[in-house]
């Protein structure tokens, strides 16, 4: 397995635009997550999926944002009407959990992030 | 809500020890997590503790204290690789999301 990996590593969009990320997690993993990463700062929770449900989202998350996971596998991430304030590193990661609920964290592997720049 | 707290910039000389300090105020506990971060690439798991004590890992130590809301990272043998950022978080909620600091950047000199 290679890894979570996030597909454009870069994008640069006009304002008013939408754009599509997509994340592929490690294939054994039944939970993965979408974070945002502004310079200097640390990721910023976005939305969670286990399997195919999206189960948490952040109140970051606007109504401009949309995830989703359609097969429980690989998930996408678009964002319609981009605005300059949109412009961040966007990182997926993904973990595996044993029983669903109450087993205790294993660590979250991290893509490589798709690094928007809206203009 | 939640706040954590970790300096920002450290320096530190080639062969030696330095200590990373971490203090978290959240709401919900599931574990104390470090990463590193080069710049431009993927946080990677260093370490993670959700017992009090210390957590070793070759170079690298994490410590907990539940009661302080307090961690801290050591490394060892300091490296000019090891020039990153690190980064703090802390695991709660049922979708066991991380919440990081701000990342401390570390600068090893020669």
């Amino acid at each position: 397995d290679t890894g979570v990996s996030q597909d454009p590593r870069h994008k640069i969009t006009k304002r008013g635009q939408n754009v599509t990320f997509r994340c592929d997690p490690i294939s054994e993993h039944n939970r993965l997550y979408w974070y945002r990463q502004t310079l200097g700062q640390g990721p910023e929770f976005l939305t969670y999926f286990q399997n195919e449900a999206q189960l948490e989202k952040s109140r970051l998350l606007s109504d401009r944002f949309s995830a989703e996971r359609p097969k429980g596998s690989f998930s996408t991430l678009e964002i319609q009407r981009t605005e300059q304030g949109d412009s961040a590193m966007y990182l997926c990661a993904s973990s595996w959990l044993m029983d669903g609920g109450a087993g205790m964290n294993t660590e979250a592997f991290f893509g490589q992030g798709t690094r928007l720049t809206v203009v | 809500g939640q706040n954590i707290d970790q300096p920002t910039e450290m320096t530190a000389t080639e062969g030696a020890i330095v200590q990373i300090n971490c203090t978290y105020q959240t709401s919900g506990f599931n574990g104390l997590f470090w990463y590193q971060q080069h710049a431009g690439e993927a946080p990677t798991f260093l370490s993670y503790n959700v017992l009090d004590g210390l957590e070793e890992k070759g170079r690298f130590s994490s410590f907990l204290s539940r009661s302080k809301g307090y961690s801290y990272l050591l490394l060892k043998e300091l490296q000019m690789k090891d020039s990153a950022s690190y980064l703090c978080a802390v695991g709660s909620g049922s979708a066991r999301q991380l919440t990081f600091g701000s990342g401390t950047q570390l600068t090893v000199l020669p």
